[in-house]
């Protein structure tokens, strides 16, 4: 059974530009959920969707978005890019009953400049 | 105070010997651990998945869970260079996916 995939796997970006990834979840999953990896702050957690909506929210500013779509592939979104937002970005996927674990793509790289 | 802590390390140890990483938490509600295993610029791998209080063994890692101590703990015997990863914990509550994570414990295993 392939993994979870994520594209694009590097990306660099300037401040105030706005980016899109994406996430292809293990197939029969049905929950997506977004962290943002740095080493400061370590792994945080973005958000969550399940069956095309967002179930959870982690603490961060409206310019972090995501969507999913009904295939269960989800995508998320990240407008005025600061220089903070320099980042290994995670997608894991669960089969989104809640009770069991999530298994984590390789991630994207953003590098804002 | 953050919600997990984990010691960051770094931690370098012989080939063979025993490794124990633990984390604490304050947040009661977790009822779902986990160890990550995660090597340079790559996602996290799942190592272990623990369900409240307890222990659990795979192969060379067993990972406890004592809920009233607040404590969980990773031991790894017959350590390998090939073990050498940050080891993350991390643990979440019940019907929510919404996971917090350690700040990870850096492994060397020498050989």
């Amino acid at each position: 059974k392939a993994g979870v995939t994520q594209t694009p796997r590097y990306l660099i970006k300037t401040r105030g530009q706005q980016v899109t990834l994406s996430c292809s979840p293990i197939s029969g999953h049905r929950s997506v959920s977004w962290y943002q990896q740095t080493p400061g702050q370590g792994l945080q957690f973005l958000f969550e969707y399940f069956s095309e909506t967002q179930r959870n929210k982690g603490n961060f500013p409206g310019r972090f978005s995501g969507r999913q779509f009904s295939n269960s592939r989800s995508e998320m979104n990240v407008s005025t890019l600061e220089l903070g937002d320099s980042a290994l970005y995670l997608c894991a996927s669960s089969i989104g009953q809640g009770q069991e674990t999530q298994y984590f793509g390789p991630g994207t790289r953003l590098l804002v400049l | 105070q953050k919600e997990v802590e984990q010691d960051p390390g770094p931690l370098s140890v012989p080939e063979g010997a025993i490794v124990s990483l633990n984390c604490t938490y304050s947040n009661s509600a977790f009822q779902y651990f986990m160890w990550y295993r995660q090597y340079s610029r790559k996602g996290p791998e799942l190592l272990m998945y623990t369900y409240s209080s307890g222990n659990k063994e795979d192969g060379r890692f067993t990972a406890q869970v004592d809920k009233s101590s607040k404590y969980i703990s990773l031991f790894i015997r017959d350590s390998q260079p090939s073990d050498s990863a940050t080891y993350l914990c991390a643990m979440k509550g019940h019907n929510n996916n919404d996971m917090r994570f350690g700040a990870g414990t850096r492994l060397t295993v020498k050989p």
